[in-house]
């Protein structure tokens, strides 16, 4: 399976952009990019995913490299309930029946 | 919220007792997931269900079965646990490409 690389941890102010970065230098074509986060004492929640273009939802931004050995997840003005564990997971195909793999994941600070 | 619950949320339990956790969603979601979250590890994939009695193993199924004889219910059998079993254990739930997770169930094995 292709793996992802992330910063064990980051730390960011509030109210302030953070930018959350992923490598994934052996992506396969199929490969969807997903993220998800975990709350502190929380299943994980799902961010965002995405292929090739950059995305945009209510909770982030997903911005892919062109060549899609990276990618950075944004958000745009953290809050101190953005603190969580963020993990870059790929994922062949958009969904299906196949589990997620998680990494370590980076651990996100806030600070107020 | 995805409706989707565990239970027990917490059990304490010795080595060689069987244990079941159970799994109910009211989503009607056709995929449904059993993870275990050790510190140091992220999440590991013990089986997953892609219907009513179609089941298949994860990365860490050792140890573990499952059973899906309704679309809501997903239980995660431990036939004689062990200490390496504790953990903190989620239920997933998806249709398409969002998985949507549980509150989890901590597990104690003495």
């Amino acid at each position: 399976d292709a793996k992802t690389t992330q910063p064990n941890s980051m730390e960011s102010n509030e109210e302030e952009p953070v930018h959350l970065p992923c490598n994934h230098s052996t992506i396969s074509g199929t490969d969807y990019i997903h993220w998800y986060r975990q709350l502190p004492s929380q299943g994980p929640e799902y961010v965002i995913h995405g292929l090739t273009s950059n995305v945009n939802n209510r909770m982030a931004s997903l911005a892919i490299a062109e060549d899609r050995k990276s990618s950075t997840l944004i958000l745009h003005r953290a809050t101190l309930r953005d603190a969580a564990v963020y993990y870059c997971i790929l994922r062949y195909s958009g969904g299906g029946a196949d589990g997620l793999t998680f990494g370590k994941g980076t651990h996100l600070i806030i600070q107020p | 919220d995805a409706g989707i619950t565990q239970s027990p949320r917490h059990k304490v339990t010795e080595t060689g007792t069987p244990v079941t956790l159970r799994c109910h969603q009211t989503e009607n979601h056709r995929y449904m997931y059993w993870y275990r979250q050790d510190p140091g590890h992220g999440l590991r994939l013990i089986h997953y269900s892609y219907g009513v009695k179609d089941t298949d193993k994860g990365e860490v199924s050792d140890g573990y079965s499952v059973s899906r004889s309704k679309t809501e219910d997903f239980l995660l059998t431990l036939e004689s646990a062990t200490s390496s079993q504790t953990s903190v254990y989620f239920c997933a739930i998806s249709e398409r490409t969002e998985q949507f997770f549980g509150p989890g169930t901590r597990l104690t094995v003495l």
